[in-house]
């Protein structure tokens, strides 16, 4: 069956733009995740969405960063105003629901850069 | 906060040979999952074992294996009958019982040379 899958792949943008990245998750995966992954780094946790709300946004680097999953499928990542740190790799997972007995299945990211 | 640290940015192992990648975290829960991801270029994460913290035996999945040390917070990764394919980063990651979110080492670069 089809995996995760993010859209774009890559995504240039100039300091200051608004952009999005959307995520297209496992169908019936109720949990989504969003993760940032910087040049070199681990990626870190960003936000979780458990069916349309979202759970935790406690990584949530600032209020420039937000997401939604209206739907409770398709989720998009919004960042306003964007600056040259936001340059990243930007990774979706998904997983059947939020037991951690459940394994939390990647998309191949959207690499974002800041110009 | 729970923390995650891979010591080795880089290793290097010939092919058919063995190699063992560490980790340390550091928590103050009791009952918490661990994990080995591999990415390899394509940036997409693909889960190589998982280790439950109340299971005393190490998982094993065909030539991976796992030594986890609780008391220590010790998990590494051995590779065993190293192949080409295995080249890439693998990234130790943790995840407590009660969170959502899985929280990342730093990860190590593998290299297998033929």
């Amino acid at each position: 069956g089809a995996g995760v899958s993010q859209t774009p792949s890559n995504k240039v943008t100039e300091k200051g733009k608004y952009v999005e990245l959307r995520c297209d998750p496992i169908s019936g995966h109720t949990a989504l995740y969003w993760y940032r992954q910087s040049l070199g780094q681990g990626p870190e946790f960003l936000i979780y969405f458990q069916g349309t709300g979202a759970a935790d946004d406690s990584g949530l680097p600032n209020d420039r960063f937000f997401a939604v999953r209206p739907e409770g499928s398709v989720s998009t990542l919004k960042i306003q105003r964007t600056e040259r740190g936001d340059s990243a790799v930007y990774l979706c997972a998904s997983s059947l629901g939020a037991s951690a007995t459940y394994e939390q299945y990647f998309g191949p990211g959207t690499r974002l850069t800041v110009t | 906060a729970q923390t995650v640290t891979q010591s080795q940015p880089e290793m290097s192992v010939q092919e058919a040979e063995t190699v063992t990648l560490s980790c340390t975290y550091d928590t103050s829960e009791s009952d918490y999952y661990l994990f080995w991801y591999k990415q390899p270029p394509s940036r997409q994460m693909i889960l190589v074992i998982r280790q439950e913290a109340y299971k005393q035996q190490n998982a094993t999945e065909n030539r991976f294996s796992v030594n986890f040390q609780k008391a220590a917070k010790s998990f590494s990764l051995k590779i065993s009958d190293s192949q080409l394919g295995d080249a890439a980063m693998y990234f130790c990651a943790y995840r407590g019982n009660a969170g959502n979110m899985l929280t990342f080492g730093g990860g190590t670069r593998l290299m297998v040379k033929p």
